[in-house]
């Protein structure tokens, strides 16, 4: 069973252009998930999506940046017209179904490092 | 909102020694899950070990133990046994019954040879 896969593993853009990060979760997963980490920082929870569904996307820009995950294919973060303050690690991390009162842990990608020129 | 907080940025050990990492958390809920996170070098994070809140038996993954105090809202990674590949930033989270994460700011953990 693969883990969850991620890329570009790097990807650079000039300012004003688009970034576009592809998260495929592992098999048999519904639950993904993105966070940003800042150089020298810890995690910072970004959007929860379901198949189709955001869930959660309370800690998301509400400019610029966009996540989808639909039926088919991997769950995709857009980033619009980005900006060097963007430069960052993105990480996906995944979950299978929540089953109440089970355990439920994320299995994070790899992540892409966004470098903005 | 809960919070979790490392107070620890920066931790060291002897090769072979013990050390043990803190994490406290915030939350009014009962029922949760507690986790630690490793992320070396090469960025990528891997799971440590994971404890459910409801379960009063501390989890033990190899020579990775926690120390779970719920009424102290007490978290600590106790790492024996300590090897050069020990060497990381270890993150703690928290898992809320709403399937959100919660991620402290991390302890850098040096392994000294």
């Amino acid at each position: 069973n693969a883990g969850v896969m991620q890329n570009p593993r790097h990807l650079v853009r000039r300012r004003g252009q688009e970034a576009r990060l592809r998260c495929s979760p592992m098999k048999g997963h519904s639950h993904v998930y993105w966070y940003r980490q800042l150089p020298e920082e810890g995690l910072k929870f970004m959007v929860y999506l379901q198949k189709e569904n955001i869930i959660d996307e309370s800690g998301m820009p509400k400019e610029r940046f966009s996540a989808e995950f639909p039926k088919e294919g991997p769950s995709i973060l857009r980033i619009q017209q980005v900006v060097r303050g963007d430069s960052a690690a993105y990480f996906c991390a995944s979950s299978p179904t929540v089953f109440t009162g089970g355990t439920d842990t994320q299995y994070f990608g790899p992540g892409t490092r966004l470098t903005v020129l | 909102a809960q919070t979790v907080t490392q107070s620890q940025p920066e931790m060291s050990v002897q090769e072979a020694e013990t050390v043990t990492l803190s994490c406290t958390y915030d939350t009014s809920e009962s029922d949760y899950y507690l986790f630690w996170y490793k992320q070396p070098p090469s960025r990528q994070m891997i799971l440590v070990i994971r404890q459910e809140a409801y379960k009063q038996q501390n989890a033990t993954e190899n020579r990775f133990s926690v120390n779970f105090q719920k009424a102290a809202k007490s978290f600590s990674l106790k790492i024996s046994d300590s090897q050069l590949g020990d060497a990381a930033m270890y993150f703690c989270a928290y898992r809320s019954a709403g399937n959100q994460f919660y991620f402290g700011t991390g302890t850098s953990l040096t392994v000294i040879p």
